[in-house]
């Protein structure tokens, strides 16, 4: 089915280790960008990618990493994972001054 | 400093009744404002985007104005239904395409 599908749903993970999150958009879209919500606060951008083996920093980049080897993913990665990435993490695509379309979230708890 | 304020911060309505959403922002350059609903645990979803020149924009029952002199948009809904109840969040795009400043949203219930 066309659209973008984050995976997990929901993650558990301790403190310290390593975890990836997985973003896949069946559009071709050349943007895709990752974000995290907090309660309380707006949308937070972590990481964007104008385009395949191009990504860029966004606001709140420290402590995760990312890649986009091909344009349908955008895998996000936290490096060691902490208490305050606890989140809900979205993933969005579009294309150049369209409307963004999100996944439907990964919600990450960080013990 | 970039700001997107919403207001009010949560609106609880009867279902059909109409209502209206605002949001003031401090962004500079300016290229578009966008809104979206956001349901309980899913993705936000696009509902308008408008540009400088435009000052009104519906989609169904969704209506957002701009006002770009005075930097206030609003979202009015009619004839509200329960499937309304949702967190509207209002953005506004600087010059390009990732610089997205979000708003903190309004969370709207609609009660039979």
């Amino acid at each position: 089915d066309a659209g973008i599908t984050q995976s997990p749903r929901y993650k558990i993970t301790e403190t310290g280790r390593q975890v990836t999150l997985m973003c896949h958009q069946t559009w071709s879209h050349s943007y895709m960008f990752w974000y995290r919500q907090d309660l309380g606060h707006g949308l937070r951008l972590i990481y964007y990618s104008a385009a395949a083996d191009i990504t860029d920093k966004g606001e709140v980049s420290d402590g995760y990493v990312v890649s986009r080897s091909k344009t349908e993913n955008f895998p996000l990665t936290l490096e060691s994972a902490t208490r305050s990435q606890t989140s809900v993490y979205f993933c969005a695509s579009s294309e150049w001054g369209h409307g963004y379309t999100f996944g439907s979230g990964t919600r990450l708890t960080v013990v | 400093k970039n700001q997107v304020e919403q207001s009010p911060q949560s609106l609880i309505i009867l279902e059909g009744k109409n209502c209206t959403l605002q949001c003031n922002y401090t962004v500079s350059p300016f290229s578009n404002l966008r809104w979206y609903k956001q349901d309980t645990g899913r993705g936000p979803v696009s509902l308008t985007i408008m540009t400088f020149s435009e000052n009104t924009k519906s989609n169904g029952r969704y209506t957002a104005t701009l006002d770009a002199d005075t930097k206030q948009s609003s979202l009015h809904i009619t004839a509200s239904q329960l499937s309304d109840s949702a967190s509207y969040i209002c953005v506004v795009s600087l010059d390009s395409n990732y610089q997205l400043i979000w708003g903190a949203g309004t969370k709207l219930i609609i009660k039979p």
